[in-house]
């Protein structure tokens, strides 16, 4: 299976600041990578699909990017809304996998 | 707007069974391979199966295959989890997930665009 690795485990970012997650895969999986974004007691929700193709209806300040096996979600200025925790998950080879989660707390 | 909604979450004994339920609505249920997503309490996302839209091909994780059944009723807009053998591991909220693809020249992508909200399974004596 294809085991994701994400970076940091988790974060304490302001309002304002860039976000940057990563997303290491342990084989490479080109642009074959979402990620979702997951609030207290809700389901997750898509924010990129394809590496870096932004899911209707979710703001510009997303954006996902592929380089190597290593795969980035950057949040150009954290909003009061993005304090949750982000997965990323791989869609190259069955089984899909997905990250441990990164957790973007105050 | 598509929507898919789980039930049948409860608190069983190890060894016990159940069947879970996911109904959908708001897009064409049998154009879609449909997937269960668990959660333990606490934990990652972890995918459990799924069952694609027209030949109802099945595909299972290491950890369920041979307990759990993923089964579909196109005429319903229903999805199904049988769970048999259920074990303390088991434990997680249980989410519909609908697969979508995206086509780019001779490549594929698959994502997860629409979730329930998710059913708790408890496996515990």
């Amino acid at each position: 299976d294809i085991q994701l690795t994400q970076s940091p485990a988790s974060l304490s970012a302001s309002v304002g600041d860039r976000v940057t997650i990563t997303c290491r895969a342990s084989q490479t999986i080109n642009a074959y990578l979402n990620w979702y974004q997951q609030k207290p007691g809700k389901a997750p929700k898509l924010l990129i699909y394809a590496g870096s193709s932004l899911q209707r209806g979710v703001p510009f300040r997303f954006s996902g990017s592929i380089s190597g096996t290593e795969c980035t979600l950057t949040i150009s200025s954290l909003q009061p809304e993005d304090f949750a925790v982000y997965f990323c998950q791989q869609c190259h080879t069955t089984p899909w996998t997905f990250g441990q989660g990164t957790k973007v707390e105050i | 707007e598509m929507q898919v909604l789980e039930s049948g979450g409860d608190l069983v004994q190890p060894g016990g069974s159940l069947r879970l339920s996911c109904a959908a609505s708001g897009f064409t249920f049998n154009s879609h391979t449909m997937c269960w997503v668990r959660q333990a309490p606490g934990k990652g996302l972890e995918w459990v199966s799924s069952i694609s839209g027209s030949d109802e091909t099945t595909y299972y994780a290491d950890s369920v295959r041979g307990r759990f059944t993923i089964s579909r009723d196109n005429s319903k807009n229903t999805l199904y989890l049988q769970m048999d053998g259920l074990r303390a591991e088991d434990t997680a909220i249980y989410y519909c997930a609908r697969e979508a693809t995206y086509q780019l020249l001779s490549a594929t992508f698959y994502y997860f665009d629409s979730w329930g909200q998710g059913t708790l399974v408890t496996v515990s004596s």
